[in-house]
């Protein structure tokens, strides 16, 4: 079966410290790997999504950046974090599992970034 | 452009009350709706999808083109029920297709 894992499950950092969020996936090949963010009154924000290795779409301008160095490793990253950046980041995953579409999307468990 | 609208931040309701979380898209071509769920210190899964036409936990949606709506409905409400639950919608093509997911509506229900 298909499993999604990410890390660190919560994390504290200080104003202008760098990020790393990893998410890795297992049980499936060349998924699709999404980073969101879900924050109160404003729902699950798409931040970067991946069709294969090293292919990172960006969907709003903001101050991280995503990489894909393996097949199922997607991670999150930041070289200086923001006050603004504070939230619940979500790593997820979808492949064609059933034929019908591979829109389904599989998530993680969070991570909750905290920058103080 | 994919959008999904969840008018009500939260609904609150007593078990045994029918229960409606409504969900509202714009989308220019062929939609795939789908309806996740988030119960307490829990990951967010998935609830339904409209190409299954079926039936989870005793909820159910059904896709309305002309209203395009893709409201959540269960006759009798749980406490169980209780919990966060996004709309979401992709575009039914072959291909990568995004997820866009509405904001959100709590639902709470009592005793």
């Amino acid at each position: 079966s298909q499993t999604i894992h990410q890390w660190p499950a919560t994390l504290v950092q200080p104003v202008g410290s760098p990020l790393s969020l990893e998410c890795t996936v297992e049980g499936t090949s060349n998924p699709n790997l999404y980073w969101y963010r879900q924050a109160a009154g404003r729902g699950l924000q798409l931040l970067f999504y991946s069709v294969g290795i090293g292919q990172i779409s960006s969907e709003v301008p903001q101050n991280l950046s995503a990489s894909r160095p393996q097949d199922r490793q997607f991670i999150l990253s930041s070289k200086k974090l923001l006050l603004s950046d504070s939230g619940f980041y979500l790593c997820a995953w979808s492949g064609l599992l059933d034929g019908l579409s591979g829109n389904t999307i599989y998530f993680g468990e969070g991570s909750w970034l905290t920058v103080v | 452009a994919q959008r999904v609208t969840q008018p009500e931040k939260l609904l609150s309701v007593f078990k045994g009350a029918p229960v409606e979380l409504k969900c509202n898209y714009s989308y220019s071509g062929s939609p795939e709706l789908f309806w996740y769920v988030q119960y307490s210190r829990q990951r967010l899964q998935l609830l339904l999808r409209h190409i299954s036409r079926e039936s989870i936990k005793g909820f159910t949606a059904d896709l309305n083109k002309g209203e395009t709506s893709f409201h959540l409905k269960k006759p009798f409400a749980q406490e169980e029920d209780s919990a966060m639950y996004y709309c979401a919608l992709s575009g039914r093509r072959t291909g990568f297709q995004k997820l866009v997911f509405g904001t959100g509506t709590r639902l709470l229900v009592s005793p």
